[in-house]
């Protein structure tokens, strides 16, 4: 299986830049996605093959990244952003990081 | 809209079986390869199984080849994932979630799972 992994945990103040990295332990290509979870919700789709803005998704949220390591950056951070952002590859069985938890300040 | 709703969750005892459903409307459930992903208390995001849009073509994660079986019934637009000799371990919520391309862009609420004597 190709193992994600993710920084734990982040605090930032809200208008504040945050970018959340995931390294793949095997390239997966740009078949890299990123999803958003509050607590007790299903996660939400944001972006998809690393860099495309699912439709509905605030410009606020971006992605970059091919091969190994990726990288979902918020700009400005906002209050309503508080969650947990996981990424996904599709290069072979489907896995996921464990998360990053994001807190404001 | 897209909605998918699940059900079919409870308390289960090790070793017995429970049928999931998702109900799928808003889009051609027929068009679409569908998924169960699953999410232990406090954990992670886990994916289960996949199934083709026309139902032919089935995948699993190794944990549950054998016990576990993805099925669908696209008259009725429903997605099914039938748990066979339960494990503990399995206690999670599962969520249905729809593949556009190669992401999951629209998940059911989830529906919880608990293997417990």
């Amino acid at each position: 299986d190709t193992v994600l992994t993710q920084s734990p945990a982040l605090a930032v103040s809200p208008g504040e830049r945050v970018t959340i990295s995931c390294r793949a332990s095997e390239s997966v290509s740009t078949l890299m996605h990123w999803y958003q979870q509050k607590p007790g919700q299903q996660p939400k789709l944001l972006i998809y093959l690393a860099s495309h803005l699912e439709s509905g998704v605030p410009a606020r949220f971006s992605g970059s990244g091919s091969g190994t390591d990726f990288t979902l950056t918020i700009d400005p951070v906002e209050a309503d952003d508080t969650a947990t952002y996981y990424c996904q590859q599709s290069w072979n069985d489907p896995t996921f990081g464990a998360g990053t938890k994001l807190e404001l300040k | 809209e897209v909605q998918l709703v699940e059900s079919g969750g409870g308390l289960v005892q090790p070793g017995r079986s429970m049928k999931l459903s998702c109900a799928a409307s808003g889009f051609t459930f027929n068009n679409y390869d569908m998924a169960w992903v699953c999410q232990a208390p406090k954990k992670g995001l886990e994916w289960v199984a996949t199934i083709s849009y026309d139902g032919s073509s089935t995948y699993y994660r190794d944990s549950v080849k054998g016990r576990f079986t993805i099925s669908r019934d696209n008259a009725k637009s429903t997605l099914y994932l039938q748990m066979d000799s339960l494990r503990s371990e399995d206690t999670a919520t599962y969520y249905c979630a729809r593949r556009s391309g190669s992401r999951w862009d629209y998940w059911g609420q989830g529906v919880m799972v608990t293997v417990s004597s």
